[in-house]
């Protein structure tokens, strides 16, 4: 049973750049969350996809998008990269509507802004 | 969603049993509240979930009082692999099946980093 996978496991990125990020959810889940985790913080909501639409939205800018596709897969792009986007990105699958049911992390993407 | 606080840090050695509490003093009603730990560079790993009284599995116990505004993590016998992350998250919960809501969003605070040694 595939859990959650990310690619690629480690960026790097200047200034002004756009990155794209990509999860596959863990085998049976429907619905994508991402996060954003600065070093020694707790992760952030960044969004939700389900159903290809974005669902609910954290305090983060429209540099920040998303997709998710028919086989429940998602990426998450990023826009005009600044230094301050540097963290590791977290995807999170889970079943829509179980929402008492824990979600399932994948270890992430590091992305580094020089 | 209810804001949590818990320790910053704590140590402990080889063997013993470790209890993290955490303060959620605006529970709702329809909040569960759950456990998370994080080893460097990995994404969060679910340990266990309550709503209210004792939970265990077979890593962990959960402990919550009657009032649920607090609620305790217990691992018992710890070993060095158990250094890491724990975070403790409360989230509403709009019900089970497809009609009835959302997949929640996870408020994670700063975590408790738990050190353990010889």
């Amino acid at each position: 049973d595939a859990g959650v996978t990310q690619s690629p496991t480690h960026l790097i990125k200047t200034r002004g750049q756009q990155v794209t990020l990509r999860c596959s959810p863990k085998s049976g889940h429907d619905t994508v969350s991402w996060y954003q985790q600065a070093l020694g913080q707790g992760p952030q909501f960044i969004f939700q996809y389900y159903e290809e639409e974005e669902r609910q939205r954290g305090n983060f800018p429209d540099r920040f998008s998303g997709h998710q596709f028919p086989n429940y897969s998602s990426e998450l792009n990023v826009n005009a990269l600044l230094l301050g986007d540097s963290a590791l990105y977290l995807c999170a699958s889970s079943l829509w509507g179980y929402s008492n049911q824990p979600q399932h992390f994948g270890d992430g993407t590091r992305l580094s802004i020089l | 969603l209810a804001k949590t606080t818990q320790p910053i840090s704590m140590d402990s050695y080889e063997g013993q049993e470790v209890n993290i509490t955490c303060s959620h003093n605006n529970i709702a009603t329809n909040d569960y509240i759950t456990w998370y730990q994080q080893f460097p560079s990995q994404g969060p790993r679910f340990i266990i979930q309550g709503y209210k009284t004792k939970v265990t599995n077979e890593v962990a116990s959960l402990f919550i009082p009657a009032d649920r505004k607090s609620s305790t993590l217990s691992l018992p016998r710890v070993s060095l692999s158990d250094t890491a992350v724990y975070y403790c998250l409360v989230g509403d919960t709009p019900g089970r099946g497809k009609n009835t809501g959302t997949a929640s969003k996870l408020t994670f605070g700063t975590g408790t980093r738990l050190q353990v040694t010889l």
